[in-house]
């Protein structure tokens, strides 16, 4: 069975440093990967995604993460975190669910706050 | 624009009400799908469809229904039976088989 464990449930940085936000993934063949985030009362929007191809991905506004296998992590990070960076973060696996449909399966999600 | 659009934005609801939350998609994706979302817990599929006039129940169906007459709207009814209904609704679409979802911006229904 697939499943993601969101290492931490907050993480706060100030503006300009680096973000980690720690994802482990249990997948019993490849797995394709994401990451979402959550700014407050929206939807999720994709920030990257892993689909088996360069096991660095790079996604919108930023953020990368990377594909470890033999550690089986998909952490995100971020170079120099800005103010608009504050949201709750998901980290998504895709599993095969009733034949052809993808079924996402979220972690509990980390919150990131910025402080200036 | 392509999208997902959800609505109500906010939702009160009297206890042992029924109510429905209204979910159009213009992105010609077959498959739609229904998420619950509580603090702490991710999210939780609810029910899902492939298809037109076809859904399956997901991990949390008990208390919600849902209809697939149009491909294009995937309306999720929150019924009485449903014990905890205050939550965020989210609902999204896919390619059928495709990875990755295009989620809509949610409704948060509490029930006074």
């Amino acid at each position: 069975a697939q499943s993601v464990t969101q290492l931490d449930s907050h993480v706060s940085v100030s503006e300009g440093t680096p973000v980690l936000l720690r994802c482990n993934y249990s997948s019993s063949y490849s797995p394709s990967l994401f990451w979402y985030v959550q700014h407050p009362n929206k939807g999720l929007q994709l920030l990257l995604k892993y689909t088996s191809a360069a096991t660095l991905v790079k996604g919108i506004n930023g953020f990368e993460a990377e594909f470890k296998k033999s550690e089986t992590s998909f952490h995100l990070t971020k170079p120099s975190a800005h103010m608009s960076d504050a949201a709750e973060y998901f980290c998504v696996v895709s599993a095969l669910y009733g034949g052809a449909t993808n079924k996402l399966i979220f972690g509990t999600g980390t919150l990131l706050a910025v402080q200036p | 624009d392509g999208g997902i659009t959800q609505s109500p934005k906010y939702l009160f609801r009297k206890e042992g009400q029924n109510v429905t939350l209204s979910c159009e998609q213009n992105l010609n994706h077959d498959a739609m799908y229904w998420y619950r979302q509580d603090p702490g817990q991710g999210l939780r599929l609810i029910y899902y469809s492939q298809i037109v006039n076809d859904f399956q129940k997901g991990d949390i169906a008990e208390g919600y229904s849902v209809s697939r007459e149009k491909k294009e709207s995937f309306p999720l009814t929150v019924t009485s039976a449903q014990k905890n209904p205050t939550a965020f609704y989210l609902c999204a679409s896919s390619i059928v088989g495709a990875n990755g979802y295009t989620f809509g911006s949610g409704t948060r229904l509490t029930v006074v």
